[in-house]
């Protein structure tokens, strides 16, 4: 059985700190693993999707990396705002397309 | 709007009444899936669906919960007799396919349900 395992729970960082968020996973018979960010009583915003095939995505000030091997993959916000303050989710995907999802790391971006 | 709807977006309910949970899938899309968030926890796997067919239901609680997705019109989730267990945020995902890995799930708002 799948779990996912998201360090630290919280963060809360000053603003313009480059910051790293952790996911584990215990099975590494995975399909891809998806970040989301989720904002407060809202949905979950897709941010970056990596293929089992790869070691990283990235996208804008975000950059994703996947070792397999190891069951990790890190998060890494680069040059942080307040408007990054949210919780961010990692999720692996399995070959029956549910996703597994970790509890979470609550961010918080102080001005 | 091309994102996934699913209404109504807060839903109130006394304990034994029964709750309807709507989702509309991106356009092209064929797969549904249903999540639940209790409070203070992730999010976990309820049903995965198909056009007229379940196919993995192993995360639905054994009574009072089915899901359906008809050919015509949204997929729904009902949750009989509720109980004040069932308070949480119920989240709908679709995929346009469930062959390709780099096929994101795409989420809508959600659905955050009440028990009284």
């Amino acid at each position: 059985k799948q779990e996912v395992t998201q360090i630290p729970a919280a963060l809360s960082v000053p603003e313009g700190e480059n910051l790293v968020l952790n996911c584990s996973f215990t099975d590494s018979a995975i399909y891809n693993l998806q970040w989301f960010r989720q904002d407060p009583g809202k949905g979950l915003t897709s941010l970056l999707l990596i293929q089992s095939s790869q070691r990283e995505q990235t996208s804008g000030r975000l950059n994703a990396s996947l070792d397999k091997s190891s069951g990790r993959s890190t998060l890494y916000i680069a040059a942080s705002q307040p408007g990054d303050s949210a919780t961010y989710l990692c999720a692996v995907g399995t070959s029956g397309s549910r996703l597994t999802f970790g509890e979470g790391t609550q961010l918080t971006v102080n001005p | 709007n091309a994102g996934v709807m699913q209404n109504p977006r807060h839903l109130v309910r006394r304990r034994g009444q029964e709750a309807r949970l709507r989702c509309s899938p991106m356009k092209g899309h064929s797969h549904v899936y249903w999540y639940r968030q209790l409070p203070e926890e992730g999010l976990k796997f309820m049903v995965y669906l198909q056009k007229e067919n379940i196919i993995d239901e192993s995360g639905m609680p054994k009574e009072r919960f089915s899901a359906e997705f008809p050919k015509e019109g949204p997929s729904i989730l009902r949750i009989q007799q509720v109980v004040r267990g069932d308070s949480a945020a119920y989240f709908c995902a679709s995929s346009p396919s469930l062959i390709t890995s780099n096929q994101p799930q795409h989420f809508g708002d959600g659905t955050r349900l009440s028990i009284l």
